[in-house]
């Protein structure tokens, strides 16, 4: 079974500048989730799609960060404009609707200078 | 106060040792436990998940939940120099393991 795929897997922006990550989940997995992880942290919530629905995007900064799965399938996570705080790796988690875990790709690591 | 504490480390121990990990949370709400490693440079990968209080044992790994104390524990026994890695504790009090809150993470060494 493939994992969760995401691309790229490294970026590098300067502040102000606009960025986009990709994900494809693990095949069958309705539920799809983007977590930030900054360095030394654990992943925290950024927002969870149940098909192609929001479910909570309450930790998502709106004002910045957009976030879509249009077919209920692949899904894209934008910054714009980004800065310095948004360095950190961005995860993306697919589970089964009523699934016994989350599992994660390997990460787009960002950093903005 | 954060809902989920965790000792960052780091914690170095020689192989073949018992490493005892250990979480702690604040919100009595939380009903499912987990725990995730994470390789340098790689996404977390599920190792163990349990639902309210008791123990489940896989392989090397026991994982403990006394919620009662608010308090989780992961041992690894025989530690190998592969399990050398961040572990992070999640939780969540929604069926399915939906929404999950994360510990910082304890990052251990195995030593040869």
């Amino acid at each position: 079974e493939a994992g969760v795929a995401q691309s790229p897997r490294y970026k590098i922006i300067e502040k102000r500048q606009s960025v986009a990550f990709w994900c494809n989940p693990i095949s069958g997995h309705a539920t799809l989730y983007w977590y930030q992880q900054i360095l030394g942290q654990g992943p925290k919530l950024l927002i969870q799609f149940q098909n192609n629905g929001v479910v909570d995007d309450s930790q998502l900064p709106k004002d910045r960060f957009s976030a879509e799965r249009l077919k209920g399938v692949d899904s894209t996570l934008k910054i714009q404009p980004a800065k310095l705080e948004d360095s950190a790796v961005y995860l993306c988690a697919s589970s089964l609707l009523l699934g016994a875990g989350q599992y994660f790709g390997p990460g787009t690591r960002l950093t903005v200078t | 106060q954060k809902e989920v504490e965790q000792d960052p480390g780091p914690l170095s121990v020689p192989e073949g040792a018992i490493v005892s990990l250990n979480c702690t949370y604040s919100n009595s709400a939380f009903q499912y436990f987990m725990w995730y490693r994470q390789y340098s440079r790689k996404g977390p990968e599920l190792l163990m998940y349990t639902y309210s209080s008791g123990n489940k044992e896989d392989g090397r790994f026991t994982a403990q939940v006394d919620k009662s104390s608010k308090y989780i524990s992961l041992f690894i026994r025989d530690s190998q120099p592969s399990d050398s890695a961040t572990y992070l504790c999640a939780m969540s009090r929604e069926e399915g393991a939906q929404k999950l809150v994360f510990g910082q993470g304890t990052r251990l060494t195995i030593n040869p």
